[in-house]
């Protein structure tokens, strides 16, 4: 069975500091896609920024930045100059063919503080 | 831009009530999806669709269904709420896009309360 792990409940960072979310996951597969994921407060759910496995080369989105460790099955997410509006929940998530569906962590809530 | 919508943003009911719950997709996305969020426990699928009048189970099916008659609704169903059920429930769509997954656009949510 795939398993996503967000192993930090809860995360502060000051304004304009860089902060690193860790996300592991578990699979057996060889061909799959890695996603971050970020929920405001009261707002919708948006993509920040997707990886395929079998990319060496990390994704990177503006200010955020994914440091992927394929062997050590381990996927971080990084926001660089944080500023207030990245307050949110980030969800890590995981997809492969065969099961044809995302299968999520169990989130990180990030505060920004000014 | 992608709107998901979801019929409403706050619901209370009583134990044993039939709930539906509404989603509407407006860019002809083929796969639509139901998720219950909790805290601790992530987003967890409860059925998806691949195709109007096509449903198939995802991790925690029990105690609810879905329809989907028309391609941009997606309705997920409570036969007897029970204050178990009570939690936050995303509803989200996608492109088929065949090999390689299409970004997920989600609705604002609806937080389910059963009494």
């Amino acid at each position: 069975a795939q398993t996503v792990t967000q192993s930090q409940p809860e995360m502060s960072v000051q304004e304009a500091e860089t902060v690193t979310l860790s996300c592991t996951y578990d699979t057996s597969e060889s061909n799959y896609y890695l996603f971050w994921y970020k929920q405001p407060p009261s707002r919708q759910m948006i993509l920040v920024i997707r990886q395929e496995a079998y990319k060496q080369q990390n994704a990177t989105e503006n200010r955020f930045s994914v440091n992927f460790q394929k062997a050590a099955k381990s996927f971080s997410l990084k926001i660089s100059d944080s500023q207030l509006g990245d307050t949110a929940m980030y969800f890590c998530a995981f997809y492969y063919n065969q099961g044809g569906k995302l299968i999520f962590g169990q989130g990180t809530e990030l505060s920004v503080k000014p | 831009d992608v709107k998901v919508t979801q019929s409403s943003r706050y619901l209370v009911k009583r134990t044993g009530e039939k709930v539906f719950l509404e989603c509407v997709q407006d860019m002809d996305h083929e796969n639509m999806f139901w998720y219950r969020q909790d805290p601790g426990l992530g987003l967890r699928l409860i059925y998806f669709s691949y195709d109007v009048k096509m449903k198939e189970k995802g991790d925690i099916p029990e105690g609810y269904s879905v329809s989907r008659e028309k391609k941009e609704r997606f309705s997920l169903i409570l036969e007897s709420a029970s204050t178990n059920q009570t939690s936050m429930y995303l509803c989200a769509s996608s492109s088929f896009t065949g090999s390689s997954p299409d970004t997920q656009y989600f609705g604002p949510g609806t937080r389910l309360t059963v009494l």
